[in-house]
């Protein structure tokens, strides 16, 4: 069965401090992997976009890695903002004719002064 | 939110009533979502369509409805037969099939 599970389910963290969101999926094969960042009451926006064959991608403060082998990514954000604070949702897309998205339950951070 | 809007924020409704939830985007694509967002539950998709006049259930169509009669507007009606229409309702397209789908602000819909 197609999952993405994300880990932890929440997270808080002092401003100026980093962290790492971490994804696990079962999706295979899989077309791509993205990370969204969702403020609350408001719809998801993209932050990176990885193929199987892209180890990272960074977007500012933010990063994401993939390990194909492993199915596993991770987003790291680096000085964190109180503009950070929002659930970041790990999305697999499959590669079969449905081309369907499997989306994770997310990760809410929330970043304190 | 890039383009496509959803309205209203918030709904209320009495248990009973049908509801339809506006989306429209001003982007162009073809392809145009409804999903359902639940706490602690990734978004789950109600019907997608790739066309005008043509749409698809998604894993949870039983007790929603769309129409897809202009490019630009995919409205979803949340009728009785939902057991649990409390939710937010997110609406996305994309260009194509499998291109990168956007989403709108959502709506809060309560049914008491």
């Amino acid at each position: 069965k197609n999952q993405v599970e994300q880990s932890p389910q929440s997270l808080i963290i002092l401003e100026g401090k980093n962290c790492t969101l971490q994804c696990n999926y079962t999706v295979s094969p899989f077309s791509n992997l993205r990370w969204y960042k969702q403020d609350t009451g408001r719809g998801p926006v993209s932050l990176t976009i990885m193929t199987f064959s892209e180890n990272t991608k960074s977007n500012g403060r933010y990063t994401a890695t993939l390990d194909a082998d492993t199915k596993q990514s991770s987003l790291h954000i680096t000085a964190s903002q109180l503009s950070d604070s929002a659930s970041y949702i790990c999305v697999v897309r499959t590669m079969d004719s449905s081309y369907k998205l499997i989306f994770g339950s997310g990760t809410r951070l929330l970043v304190r002064p | 939110d890039g383009g496509i809007t959803q309205s209203p924020k918030y709904l209320f409704r009495k248990e009973g009533q049908n509801v339809t939830l506006s989306c429209e985007q001003n982007l162009n694509h073809d392809a145009m979502y409804w999903y359902r967002q639940d706490p602690g539950q990734g978004l789950r998709l109600i019907y997608y369509s790739q066309i005008v006049n043509d749409f698809q259930k998604g894993d949870i169509a039983e007790g929603y409805s769309v129409s897809r009669e202009k490019k630009e507007s995919f409205p979803l009606t949340v009728t009785s037969a939902q057991k649990n229409p409390t939710a937010f309702y997110l609406c996305a397209s994309s260009r194509q099939g499998a291109g990168e789908q956007y989403f709108g602000p959502g709506t809060r819909l309560t049914v008491t």
